[in-house]
């Protein structure tokens, strides 16, 4: 166990439509990073946050979104889902902006029909 | 243009025997060299990692060595046991952002 957690674990959902996915870093942890894995793909570094602020972007498409709160948890927000948003959403924390292991939650499978 | 490349998506070793992953990258900006292994339904766990001034980290049966000249790394495991089976990522980062390889789903038989 990781220690960061992700909720839900599966999504089933419709195109079109949004959701929600969260996350809840390590004890301590002030970086949270968002990855996808599509099916034969790697990790897809999305965005990160380091203690609330934005501080990284990578593929993340205009319609995906996230925030981090005061109580360092995060929220990816997926928005006109497409049937190619099916993937595994990853959240991952580590304690600084610059130390390198990161520590993954279990993941959360989103299926768009 | 992938910057980070682990060209062989499969590996079957015998139990017993060394399991060698490797890894190419086309960046010289990484300064950290990391290995996850990734079972089904879970999300990567850490395994080794190794920084740019060095060459050779070991870590009981785990040991990973970098060629900065040749942009490579790899993951040596001795002796591998049905337990390995897992999918490898290599992953390198730079100022804590990491850009992960696509995978080598290792096959550890009886």
């Amino acid at each position: 166990d990781s220690g960061v957690t992700q909720t839900p674990k599966h999504l089933i959902t419709a195109t079109g439509q949004r959701v929600t996915l969260r996350c809840s870093p390590r004890s301590g942890d002030l970086s949270v990073y968002w990855y996808q894995q599509s099916l034969d793909q790697g990790l897809q570094f999305l965005i990160q946050y380091y203690n609330g602020e934005e501080r990284a972007k990578g593929n993340i498409l205009e319609r995906f979104s996230a925030q981090q709160f005061p109580d360092l948890h995060s929220e990816l927000n997926l928005s006109s889902l497409e049937l190619g948003d099916s993937a595994l959403y990853f959240c991952a924390s580590s304690p600084v902006i610059t130390y390198n292991e990161q520590f993954f939650g279990p993941g959360t499978r989103l299926t768009v029909l | 243009d992938q910057q980070v490349k682990q060209n062989s998506p499969s590996l079957s070793v015998q139990e017993g025997r060394i399991s060698i992953l490797n890894c190419d990258y086309t960046n010289s900006m990484f300064d950290y060299f990391l290995w996850y292994k990734k079972y089904p339904a879970e999300g990567p766990t850490f395994l080794i990692s190794i920084s740019s001034i060095k060459d050779k980290n070991e870590d009981g049966r785990f040991t990973v060595f970098l060629n900065k000249s040749a942009k490579h790394l790899s993951l040596h495991i001795v002796p591998s046991q049905p337990g390995d089976s897992a999918v490898y990522f290599c992953a390198l980062g730079s100022q804590g952002n990491l850009i992960f390889g696509k995978g080598t789903k290792l096959s550890v038989k009886p």
